[in-house]
């Protein structure tokens, strides 16, 4: 599969603990997203990054979420103390660009977190 | 920001018929319309697109509409098998900050019951 790819596919920690996820996009994609989906709704938009540059969170994302990509290639998602209200599917989606272009977001499988 | 409202929640068809799914978005620079499709346990899949310059699309048996004027588009599934159950999800999308912002509806339930 040369798709979008997630790690762990399911996560399940206690209340308080710190967890991490990783996406690895399509290997020519220099756009990134995090999103986070609840049961019954769409996917809500978490971040964005432009190759290792991260332009753009939500409000929804906490000062207990941070995420990162170093290179410009994976990315990683940490929650920090974690709480029940976290628990979700986590997405993470990447686009090939480039800027000023209507390109596809193409999804991984996510990563669902259940917090204890 | 964009609002995209989607309904209905939860649609049953028989097998062969056809199924509407209609959304509408609030702000006009949205100009890019995916749908997904996403299985149970499974990933959103692009199944269609269309772009504001366009009124409609069609991919076999899968066609999406277009009305910039009053903010609305649909998915149109004519033929229905049962492997179409899944929930669908329309979004908006617009440029902002050098990427196109997507946002999504709640959501369709299918079920095509053979």
């Amino acid at each position: 599969d040369t798709g979008v790819s997630q790690d762990p596919r399911h996560k399940i920690t206690k209340r308080g603990q710190n967890v991490t996820f990783r996406c690895d996009p399509i290997s020519e994609h220099n756009r990134l997203y995090w999103y986070r989906q609840t049961l019954g709704q769409g996917p809500e938009f978490l971040t964005y990054f432009q190759n290792e540059a991260q332009l753009e969170k939500s409000r929804l994302l906490s000062d207990r979420f941070s995420a990162e990509r170093p290179k410009g290639s994976f990315s990683t998602l940490e929650i920090q103390r974690t709480e029940q209200g976290d628990s979700a599917m986590y997405l993470c989606a990447s686009s090939l660009g480039p800027a000023g272009d209507l390109d596809t977001q193409y999804f991984g499988p996510g990563t669902r977190l259940t917090v204890l | 920001g964009e609002n995209v409202e989607q309904h209905p929640s939860t649609l049953s068809v028989q097998e062969g018929d056809s199924a509407v799914i209609k959304c509408t978005y609030s702000d006009s620079a949205s100009n890019y319309f995916p749908w997904y499709k996403q299985e149970l346990g499974k990933r959103p899949q692009l199944i269609i697109d269309i772009r504001s310059n366009v009124g409609e699309k069609k991919d076999q048996r899968i066609a999406v509409t277009l009305n910039k004027t009053a903010k609305h588009f649909s998915l149109h599934i004519t033929e229905t098998q049962p492997e179409d159950s899944a929930v669908y999800f329309c979004a908006a999308s617009y440029h902002s900050g050098g990427y196109q912002k997507v946002t999504f509806g709640i959501g369709t339930k299918l079920q095509v019951i053979p």
